[in-house]
């Protein structure tokens, strides 16, 4: 079964700081989406990439997609305070399911 | 933008009973709506998916016959933990799928809690 590995496990940073969040995947990823999630709260839609080397930026939140289709990361530029929460990959793991495995999550801290 | 909600927030209840979490789209038919379980500090774990008008598909490991599902109509499903104990407490959060489409809109989450 496909397995997602995020890196760091928690992350605390300065406010104003640019900082990267990191998705491994164990097989090849059909579809790569990310999510934002306060604590006890539902899931933020960020972005979704499907092709590899794909990039796309939302404000100052920029995602990319390696050739192989098996790395993604999550580049934040000037964190923000309200950049804070925790932060999931998810990957389609094929077949026309249209489920998502959720990767181990990273906690970001912005200190102001 | 779609929108998908969740009732109770939160539900305290005793051992041995039995808890039912609705999950509703509010502005679109959800062909598909996902049951995922998170633990504190952890990912969320998909449990089943529910398909409207037909039996939910569980995931490896978790019994369909403590977490009932019923995807009644296009714009409800419900979860029901039966016989609940203090290890079912955990943050139950649904997410839907409209006809024709990949994107998994998710709802608020319902925090179960088990005494």
């Amino acid at each position: 079964s496909q397995e997602l590995e995020q890196s760091p496990q928690s992350l605390i940073v300065q406010e104003g700081k640019n900082l990267t969040i990191n998705c491994t995947s164990s097989k090849t990823l059909y579809g790569l989406y990310w999510y934002k999630q306060k604590y006890g709260e539902g899931l933020i839609f960020l972005m979704m990439l499907q092709k590899g080397g794909e990039e796309k930026s939302h404000e100052k939140i920029t995602a990319k997609l390696d050739e192989k289709k098996q790395q993604s990361s999550l580049h934040i530029t000037a964190s923000q305070p309200s950049h804070a929460g925790i932060y999931l990959c998810g990957a389609d793991p094929g077949g026309a399911t249209n489920k998502l495995i959720f990767g181990t999550g990273t906690l970001l801290a912005v200190q102001p | 933008g779609a929108v998908v909600s969740q009732h109770p927030s939160r539900v305290i209840c005793k051992s041995g009973t039995s808890v039912k979490i609705e999950c509703r789209s509010l502005d679109f038919q959800a062909t598909t709506m996902f049951w995922y379980r998170q633990f504190p500090k952890q990912s969320l774990m998909l449990m089943a998916t529910s398909n409207e008008g037909s039996k939910a598909t569980y995931e490896q490991g978790v019994e369909k016959d403590k977490f009932l599902i019923n995807h009644a109509s296009l714009t409800l499903s419900t979860l029901t933990v039966t016989s609940a104990h203090p290890e079912d407490s955990s943050f139950y959060i649904c997410s839907a799928v409209g006809r024709h489409s990949y994107e998994q809109y998710f709802g608020p989450g319902t925090r179960l809690t088990v005494t």
